[in-house]
């Protein structure tokens, strides 16, 4: 397996537009997590989907932030509109969760955004 | 609620000499404890967790991690530190009711010298 999968790597955009990250989660797990990582606040959860569905989205910090999971195999986080506060690293994790052994979560490779 | 302290910023110590990098948590019911590890512009790397049983875990790289449940505490270690340990540590908790939301710490930043 090639691991979560995120795009794009690094996405520089102005202030006022639409951003959208992707992820594609490890094949066959069931949770699916953004998470946001700042100097200032270090690394935050946004919001983690089951099995498709949010179950907690408290983290995320304000209407202009939504994220999306339409199948098993891909999610979204949009941020619409963007402001310079946003610039973070946005990572996307993912695991398959049991109530045997609960494994740990895979994180892909981040996507650098930076409002300008 | 969950929460994690990993209360130093920074941890320095000397190539071959034994690492300590700490953590505390407070989650309800029993926890689930992970420590991650990241290289500069990368994504977390899992080193080790504890779910359940011996107390001490062993994990990649030769981390071992310590659990002790009457201090609430999860300090990662090593035995004899390597210039390419050097990093950016996270301790993160899960609890094991009311969902699976996993929490982390601050990070630890690692420096090692030669």
């Amino acid at each position: 397996d090639a691991g979560v999968i995120q795009s794009p790597r690094h996405e520089v955009t102005e202030m006022g537009q639409e951003v959208t990250l992707r992820c594609k989660p490890i094949s066959g797990h069931d949770y699916l997590f953004w998470y946001r990582q700042t100097m200032m606040r270090g690394l935050e959860l946004l919001i983690y989907f089951n099995n498709n569905v949010p179950i907690d989205d408290s983290g995320m910090p304000e209407d202009r932030f939504s994220a999306k999971m339409p199948n098993a195999s891909f999610s979204t986080l949009k941020i619409q509109p963007s402001e310079p506060r946003d610039s973070a690293v946005y990572f996307c994790a993912s695991s398959l969760v049991d109530r045997i052994s609960n494994t740990e979560a895979f994180f892909g490779q981040g996507t650098r955004l930076t409002v300008v | 609620a969950q929460s994690v302290a990993q209360p130093e910023d920074q941890v320095n110590v000397a190539e071959g000499n034994p690492l300590t990098v700490k953590c505390t948590y407070s989650v309800s019911g029993n926890p689930y404890l992970f420590w991650y590890v990241q290289y500069p512009n990368r994504g977390l790397q899992f080193l080790l967790k504890y779910i359940t049983g011996d107390n001490l875990v062993k994990g990649s790289y030769g981390f071992e991690a310590e659990f002790n449940k009457s201090q609430t505490s999860f300090h990662l270690k090593k035995p004899s530190a390597l210039v390419s340990d050097s990093a950016l540590y996270f301790c993160a908790v899960r609890g094991n009711t009311g969902g699976f939301k996993t929490i982390f710490g601050a990070g630890t930043r690692l420096f090692v010298k030669a």
